[in-house]
């Protein structure tokens, strides 16, 4: 069970490349989220997936896409990297956004991300 | 939508001391507070949560508090160790929305 696992580790880019980080999880949960962490400003959500076959922007889309691959993937592109974009990037799922009860976050490992 | 600050931004205290971290929210009809801890160069993991219907809950030498009417909570470790130096995030929800975290806390426990 190898819980949420995001590829690559390490990027390093020009800016203008394109790249796509992928993530995928085996605990068979419904909601799938990419965040990006920078110094003093925490972890701030990119886009979220709540659910197979949805997508929505989180406080900080732009500059990005998704896509819901399917019910275990859910990668993240960069269609022209810009400078502003280095960071560490972490994938996360979750039982689901929709039950009763607020289920928690399972983290990937991180992809850390440098444009030149 | 929500907004969640954290302070101190860094602690350090001597090992064998108490630690504390504080949040405030803006939204009163947040319900869920979780604590996430990352170490250096690791992921960020759960280490507590609270509900709305409780005022503290305790898991060995870590304690969380919440007051629903000054909308903060805060995270209180006993007898820190060496291993509890790490990144701490607050972060705040309700049903059926999505986490927003704070900036985070470095603590650093002191040998």
């Amino acid at each position: 069970n190898a819980g949420v696992t995001q590829t690559p580790k390490f990027q390093v880019l020009k800016t203008g490349q394109s790249m796509t980080l992928q993530c995928a999880q085996d605990m068979n949960h419904n909601s799938m989220y990419w965040y990006r962490q920078d110094p003093g400003m925490g972890l701030r959500l990119i886009y979220y997936s709540a659910s197979e076959g949805t997508t929505d922007k989180g406080e900080v889309p732009n500059g990005y896409n998704v896509s819901r691959l399917n019910k275990r993937e859910f990668s993240l592109r960069l269609e022209s990297a810009a400078p502003s974009q280095t960071s560490v990037y972490f994938c996360a799922s979750s039982e689901s956004l929709m039950t009763s009860y607020n289920s928690p976050l399972h983290f990937g490992n991180g992809t850390r991300l440098t444009v030149t | 939508g929500e907004n969640v600050e954290q302070h101190p931004s860094t602690l350090s205290v001597q090992e064998g001391d108490s630690a504390v971290i504080k949040c405030t929210y803006s939204d009163s009809a947040s319900n869920y507070f979780p604590w996430y801890k990352q170490e250096l160069g690791k992921r960020p993991q759960l280490i507590i949560d609270i509900r709305s219907n409780v005022g503290e809950k305790k898991d060995q030498r870590i304690a969380v508090t919440l007051n629903k009417t000054a909308k903060h909570f805060s995270l209180h470790i006993t007898e820190t160790q060496p291993e509890d130096s790490a990144v701490y995030f607050c972060a705040a929800t309700l049903f059926g929305e999505k986490l927003t975290f704070g900036t985070g806390t470095r603590l650093t426990i002191i040998p």
